[in-house]
């Protein structure tokens, strides 16, 4: 248990669905991330949330939409998928501004899109 | 942009054997971090260098930051089944605090 909960933990999608992640951290932090986990591929920073405020898009397709409601919550919604995006999708918290600016992952969505 | 370079990919190591793993940047970092992500887990942090030079263990792993503060690397001795998993470096650079991970090495031992 890292003080970050993702849920659905998996998640199997048609093209034309619409659905959401959600991301919930209990640790205080300021700082709230999106990541995309593919097969043989690198972390994919996808959306970066400070104190609420959107502060980085890496040019993510806009099938792709963030929310965050409060410093606390995250979600990701999703709506007509291509079968590429299926991944895993990890949420991260960190604190900016400490020095310690470890990362705090969740245990991931593993997205299939059908 | 700035990046973060890992090599190698995979690891293939025979029980008992050490590795390593190193990690590059083309532009300093103020700080390197080290996670381990299990088969079928997330990633988990093991440990933060900051200090030009520095070098921390835990246990039979050695982590070392470069002097020039562009490269790091993870030392493991004597490998064991439990250090199965992809090791990730991830830095941020004096101008971000976001983190740019590595593409990570994937480690399988044999028995």
């Amino acid at each position: 248990e890292t003080g970050v909960t993702q849920t659905p933990r998996h998640l199997v999608m048609g093209m034309t669905n619409k659905k959401s992640l959600k991301c919930e951290q209990h640790l205080g932090h300021n700082a709230m991330y999106w990541y995309k986990q593919s097969a043989k591929k690198p972390l994919e920073l996808m959306f970066v949330y400070n104190f609420k405020e959107q502060t980085e898009n890496n040019s993510v397709p806009s099938r792709f939409s963030p929310e965050c409601p409060n410093s606390s919550h995250l979600f990701l919604h999703l709506h007509t998928l291509q079968p590429e995006d299926s991944a895993l999708y990890l949420c991260a918290s960190s604190q900016e501004g400490a020095s310690n600016t470890e990362a705090f992952f969740g245990q991931g969505t593993r997205l299939t899109v059908v | 942009g700035q990046q973060v370079m890992q090599i190698p990919q995979y690891q293939h190591v025979q029980e008992g054997e050490d590795f390593t793993t190193y990690c590059n940047s083309s532009t300093t970092l103020s700080n390197i971090q080290w996670y381990k992500q299990r088969p079928g887990g997330h990633p988990v942090f093991l440990i933060q260098l900051v200090k030009s030079g520095e070098v921390k263990k835990q246990k039979r792993l050695t982590f070392q930051f470069g002097e020039a503060k562009k490269n790091s690397s993870l030392h493991i001795t004597a490998t064991q089944t439990t250090d199965v998993g992809t090791y990730f470096c991830a830095g941020s650079f004096s101008n971000d605090y976001k983190l740019s991970f590595g593409a990570g090495t994937t480690v399988t031992v044999r028995a």
